[in-house]
């Protein structure tokens, strides 16, 4: 158990509507990360919140948005959803910004759009 | 272009015998250099990393992993694998923020 935590496990959702994920990161981790993962792109970074600002982005659709809370949990949303969002959807978090934190990874909520 | 490769997508060896899955990276300078495993249905968990240092890097499981600048390279190695070792394996570099991955290696093992 790493220590994040993600809700929902599953979601099942048509096209054109819209979701939110969440995650809660480690105990006094700050920064939290959103990644994608399908079977023909791989584990895409999304973007990445370090104490509730906006600190790197990476291949995330305009569709797509995030925020990290007071608290630190994070929420990513998921609009007009198309049948190619289909994906598991990790969240991942670190103790502090920079590339010498590893990262612990949630279990991950898997999205169908059907 | 900063990226990761993974050139083997599948491997099978056989329960008890040596492992060694390929990475390399291309960066202009030395990263910070990571392995994961994924068992399925489950996140990522972190096996080793590299900062600097020690070229030979031990980890959890009975994995190392070995930097070679000269190579770009940052293979993983087991001795002995044992069937709970099958898995996806991702290795991956950093720099500032940004964080890379790369496209995976599916263990499986042989009984």
């Amino acid at each position: 158990d790493s220590g994040v935590t993600q809700t929902p496990k599953h979601l099942i959702t048509a096209t054109g509507q819209r979701v939110t994920l969440r995650c809660s990161p480690r105990s006094g981790d700050l920064s939290v990360y959103w990644y994608q993962q399908s079977l023909d792109q791989g584990l895409q970074f999304l973007i990445q919140y370090y104490n509730g600002e906006e600190r790197a982005k990476g291949n995330i659709l305009e569709r797509f948005s995030a925020q990290q809370f007071p608290d630190l949990h994070s929420e990513l949303n998921l609009s007009s959803l198309e049948l190619g969002d289909s994906a598991l959807y990790f969240c991942a978090s670190s103790p502090q910004t920079g590339g010498a934190y590893e990262q612990y990874f949630g279990p991950g909520t898997r999205l169908t759009v059907t | 272009a900063q990226s990761v490769t993974q050139p083997d997508i599948h491997i099978t060896v056989s329960e008890g015998a040596s492992l060694e899955l390929r990475c390399n990276y291309s960066y202009g300078a030395t990263p910070y250099l990571f392995w994961y495993v994924q068992s399925p249905g489950q996140g990522l968990q972190l096996l080793l990393k590299y900062f600097s240092g020690d070229t030979l890097v031990q980890g959890i499981k009975g994995f190392e992993a070995e930097f070679k600048r000269s190579q770009s390279s940052f293979n993983l190695r087991k001795p002995s694998v044992h069937w709970s070792d099958a898995a996806e394996y991702f290795c991956a570099f950093s720099s500032a923020s940004k964080i890379i991955f790369g496209s995976g290696t599916r263990l499986s093992i042989r009984p």
